[in-house]
């Protein structure tokens, strides 16, 4: 079975500061990985994913992530904060294609960013 | 482009009343849908998932139930609310041929039960 674990339900960090939003993750098998932003009483929106290419991965909003296997993680950065990026922001895991929870993401309980002027 | 709705946005219901979701998605054909529950404080978890006309599978127990009617139409239902189905349902679909791991959410239904 797959598990995701976001430490810290809560992070707080002033516009211009380093953000950093931590995933680790448990899997049988190579994961897909992905990061999601929601804002306040939206749907959710892909940040980015891994899909076994690179292992840094950049996304929308000047987000980046790197999955590391030896740690089994998948932490979430931006090197400057915007306040117009505080909302919550989940990590999410499937199994690849041929897998059987391929295309079903098991989620984090979710990060709550606030971004202070 | 695809697009997912939802509908209603809001909805307030007694205990002990029927429930009724709809999503659809348009732009696509042959999509997986998923509804998800998000509870206050509990992140999201997978409720039913769907891979074709009439095609439901359930993650968990509960007291709901799901429907595919047509193709790009996924139906999120109750007979008799109860207080614990209070949340935030999402809709989603993945493509069901070529990339199918990215899922695609909709905006979501505000439910609160009284």
């Amino acid at each position: 079975a797959q598990s995701v674990t976001q430490l810290g339900s809560h992070v707080s960090v002033s516009e211009g500061a380093l953000v950093l939003l931590r995933c680790n993750y448990s899997s049988s098998v190579p994961p897909y990985l992905f990061w999601y932003v929601q804002y306040p009483n939206q749907g959710l929106q892909l940040l980015l994913k891994y899909t076994s290419a690179a292992t840094l991965v950049k996304g929308i909003n000047g987000f980046e992530a790197e999955f590391k296997k030896s740690e089994t993680s998948f932490h979430l950065t931006k090197p400057s904060a915007h306040m117009r990026d505080a909302a919550e922001y989940f990590c999410a895991v499937s199994d690849p294609p041929g897998g059987t929870s391929y295309g079903k993401l098991t989620f984090g309980q979710g990060t709550i960013l606030t971004v202070h002027p | 482009s695809q697009t997912i709705h939802q509908w209603p946005a809001t909805l307030v219901q007694p205990v002990g009343s029927p429930l009724s979701l709809e999503c659809t998605v348009e732009g696509t054909s042959n999509p997986n849908l998923y509804w998800y529950r998000q509870a206050a404080g509990r992140g999201l978890q997978l409720l039913f998932y769907s891979v074709g006309i009439g095609q439901i599978s359930s993650e968990v127990p509960q007291n709901l139930s799901a429907s595919r009617p047509q193709d790009r139409q996924f139906i999120l239902s109750s007979k008799k609310l109860l207080l614990s189905d209070s949340g935030f349902y999402l809709c989603a679909w993945t493509a069901r041929w070529g990339r199918a791991d990215t899922q695609y959410f909709g905006p979501g239904t505000r439910l609160t039960v009284l």
